[in-house]
C-alpha cells in the first residue's frame, strides 16, 4: 500500500464549479499535511497547511481527519487558472522527509 | 519567501557519462537537504535524505552508487547520476529545510535530465 494515496483524475470541471479532492495516508504518526499545487514542468508549490480544525484560504478549503487518516481539498468557484496538478502531502517529522501523492489532475474548462 | 536555486535546469547527456546536478539555498542555511525524482505524469518520488558534513540516507530502492549525493556545506548539495541511462531521463528537483525551522521545506525549480 502506498504512503499517500490520491485519485489521479482527471477532474474536468467548468468554471465556477466547485470540486474535492480526497487524499488518504497509512502513516497514523504523520504530524504535518499540505496541499501543494504544480503546474507542467515546474517544481511544487506550497497551496496550503492542512490543520485538524480545517483550515480557509480564499476559495480553497482545507481539511484533516485523523481518525479517518485523510485529508481533503474543496476549490470553490473555480478558475481556469486553477488547472494543475495538486498534491497531498505528508511530513513525518522523523527526519523530516515529506512523501507525496500521486496527485490529482484537475482541468477547468471555459 | 526562501530560495532555493538548481543548476542546470535542463541537461541533454549520452549514455555512460556521469552528470551533476547542484542545488544551493541562496538565503538560508540547510543542513538537510531533499533528492526527488519525477517522471511524467507521476508523483514525486523521494530518492534520498543529504544530511550536511555526513553521508546521505537512501530510500528503499534506489542506488546509492548509481545516485552520488555531496552536501559538503550549509548551502550546497550536489547529486550525481553515474553512467546515465536513458531510463534515468526524469525530472529531478531538489528541496531544502532551514536549519532554523526544519519543518519548512522549500523546492527548487527542478533539472530536466534526458539521457540520449
Amino acid at each position: 500500500r502506498k504512503e499517500v494515496e490520491q485519485d489521479p483524475g482527471p477532474f474536468n470541471v467548468p468554471e465556477g464549479a466547485t470540486v474535492a479532492f480526497n487524499c488518504t495516508y497509512s502513516n497514523s504518526a504523520s504530524q504535518s499535511f499540505f496541499w501543494y499545487r504544480q503546474d507542467c514542468r515546474k517544481e511544487p508549490k506550497l497551496l496550503m497547511s492542512v490543520y485538524s480544525s480545517g483550515n480557509e484560504d480564499g476559495r480553497f478549503t482545507a481539511q484533516l481527519n485523523r481518525a479517518s487518516q485523510y485529508i481533503s481539498l474543496l476549490i470553490r468557484d473555480s478558475k481556469l487558472s486553477d488547472s494543475a496538478t495538486y498534491l497531498c502531502a505528508v511530513l513525518n517529522t522523523g527526519g523530516f522527509k515529506t512523501i507525496f501523492g500521486a496527485g490529482t489532475r484537475l482541468f477547468v474548462k471555459a | 519567501g526562501a530560495v532555493v536555486s538548481q543548476h542546470p535546469s535542463r541537461v541533454i547527456c549520452k549514455s555512460g557519462t556521469s552528470v551533476k546536478i547542484e542545488c544551493r539555498s541562496l538565503d538560508f542555511q540547510a543542513t538537510t537537504m531533499f533528492w526527488y525524482r519525477q517522471f511524467p505524469k507521476k508523483s514525486l518520488m523521494l530518492m534520498a535524505t543529504s544530511n550536511e558534513g555526513s553521508k546521505a540516507t537512501y530510500e528503499q530502492g534506489v542506488e546509492k552508487d548509481k545516485f552520488l549525493i555531496n552536501h559538503a556545506s550549509l548551502t550546497l548539495s550536489t547529486l550525481t547520476v553515474t553512467s546515465a541511462h536513458p531510463e534515468d531521463s526524469s525530472f529531478y528537483i531538489c528541496s531544502a529545510n532551514p536549519t532554523s525551522a526544519e519543518h519548512e521545506q522549500y523546492f527548487g525549480p527542478g533539472t530536466r535530465l534526458t539521457v540520449t
